[in-house]
């Protein structure tokens, strides 16, 4: 079983829908849970950050965690063009790198 | 937006060249990493680094070196180059004990 499982898409959607990302994760030892944003052509850059299960929201963007379940989610409200980008989890357990998700590519078709 | 920088953006050389890709950073970070990552697919750890002289090979085998002799200086050399690393090197620094990586916006590499 691979440690961090996310579904690669391509994911296209209509402007203005909700999205709904996901990740699952098999290491109990991770303790921080990040999605990172990448435009085409771009170095990823960090979106969300969270340390606990439950939801945390910025704007239009939801994170949610399920330490029991191990899952991982990101969604978008009122999705616009410009989101149009790839979406990868990240997790961190410690001193070590980051794991990463491979990413989901997202089309907000306008 | 982050303050670390890579050159060349956009690499095209001949096989058997050695060429070295420079990452620079200004936040004074200690924790630096390279990646590798084929258009539209996953970033694959190759080496990093938690501070001068300390280097350490990434999940992804690669015939790439890195040096860390200052800590905002972290170059990838690779010694002949051949079409197989054609790619993107992204790379990225992190503090210590904060997890948020920051990336620099990549070298795109062609080896003909």
């Amino acid at each position: 079983q691979k440690e961090v499982e996310q579904d690669p898409g391509p994911l296209s959607v209509p402007e203005g829908a909700i999205v709904s990302l996901n990740c699952t994760y098999s290491n109990s030892a991770f303790q921080y849970f990040m999605w990172y944003r990448q435009y085409s052509r771009k170095g990823p850059e960090l979106l969300m950050y969270t340390y606990s299960s439950g939801n945390k929201e910025d704007g239009r963007f939801t994170a949610q965690v399920d330490k029991s379940s191990k899952y991982i989610s990101l969604f978008i409200r009122d999705s616009q063009p410009s989101d149009s980008a790839t979406y990868l989890c990240a997790f961190f357990s410690g001193n070590t790198p980051l794991v990463f998700g491979k990413g989901t590519r997202l089309s907000v078709i306008a | 937006e982050a303050d670390i920088y890579q050159t060349p953006r956009y690499l095209v050389i001949g096989t058997g060249k050695k060429i070295t890709l420079e990452c620079s950073q200004t936040m004074g970070h200690d924790k630096m990493y390279w990646y590798q990552q084929d258009p539209g697919m996953e970033l694959h750890l190759i080496h990093y680094s938690y501070g001068v002289n300390s280097t350490e090979k990434g999940d992804l085998s690669s015939e790439s070196t890195v040096s860390r002799i200052r800590t905002e200086h972290f170059p990838l050399t690779l010694e002949s180059a051949r079409p197989s690393h054609t790619s993107q090197y992204l790379c990225a620094s992190s503090e210590p004990g904060y997890n948020e990586q920051f990336f620099g916006p990549g070298t795109r590499l062609t080896v003909l």
